[in-house]
């Protein structure tokens, strides 16, 4: 009964190929992120969707393109992969009201060959 | 700009004792300060949090201190076990977009 999951946990993909992420969170949470964890393990905010509105976008290239189906909805579409984007990518929600306490999928690991 | 500076970057200790990691932020605008253990493949996991307007907050074996005028929040844990061994990061929260300014983790080594 996992709270936020996203599918695939691996994706191995050759350069230039589009790639998806997907990610669904149970926990009635309006707010959605997408954290970009690379080879040094540094965690870095990439998007992030308020009731499926857009409120953060980061300095991302604009091959990275975040979709919200509804608000337990956020996927990641990826054109034209490159080297550089190998990395593990998490979701995370949180509430909308106080606290924003961010919980995380368990990540999708992608590495572009 | 917003930026957690995290120290150390590596830290072991022998099981049974304790282990402090530090962060210092730049936005004077944040208002929450998370913590998370990561252990190896897994997810971040939240340990603990503090707000801003709360000097020190525990939770048995962890607690974590914040200094706002200096910027400054730590995480204490007491009584080490191998299990602890994992990247643990900090983070700071200032705006009500929950965006999480991360440090750069730490990754500690508690030895049996």
């Amino acid at each position: 009964d996992t709270a936020v999951s996203q599918t695939p946990k691996y994706l191995v993909t050759q350069m230039g190929n589009d790639k998806s992420i997907k990610c669904e969170q149970n926990l009635g949470h309006d707010t959605m992120y997408w954290y970009k964890q690379d080879s040094k393990k540094f965690l870095k905010i990439m998007f992030s969707y308020n009731n499926k509105e857009l409120i953060i976008n980061e300095t991302v290239p604009n091959r990275f393109s975040p979709k919200s189906p509804d608000k337990a909805h956020l996927n990641l579409h990826i054109n034209s992969l490159e080297l550089g984007d190998s990395a593990v990518y998490f979701c995370a929600s949180s509430q909308n009201e106080g606290i924003k306490k961010a919980f995380f999928g368990q990540g999708t690991r992608l590495t572009v060959v | 700009g917003e930026n957690v500076e995290q120290h150390p970057s590596t830290l072991s200790v022998q099981e049974g004792d304790s282990a402090v990691i530090k962060c210092t932020y730049s936005d004077s605008a944040s208002n929450y300060f998370p913590w998370y253990k990561q252990e190896l493949g897994k997810r971040p996991q939240l340990i603990i949090d503090i707000r801003s307007n709360v000097g020190e907050k525990k939770d048995q074996r962890i607690a974590v201190t914040l200094n706002k005028t200096a910027k400054h929040f730590s995480l204490h844990i007491t009584e080490t076990q191998p299990e602890d061994s994992a990247v643990y990061f900090c983070a700071a929260s200032g705006s009500n977009t929950g965006k999480l300014i991360f440090g750069q983790g730490t990754t500690l080594q508690v030895k049996p």
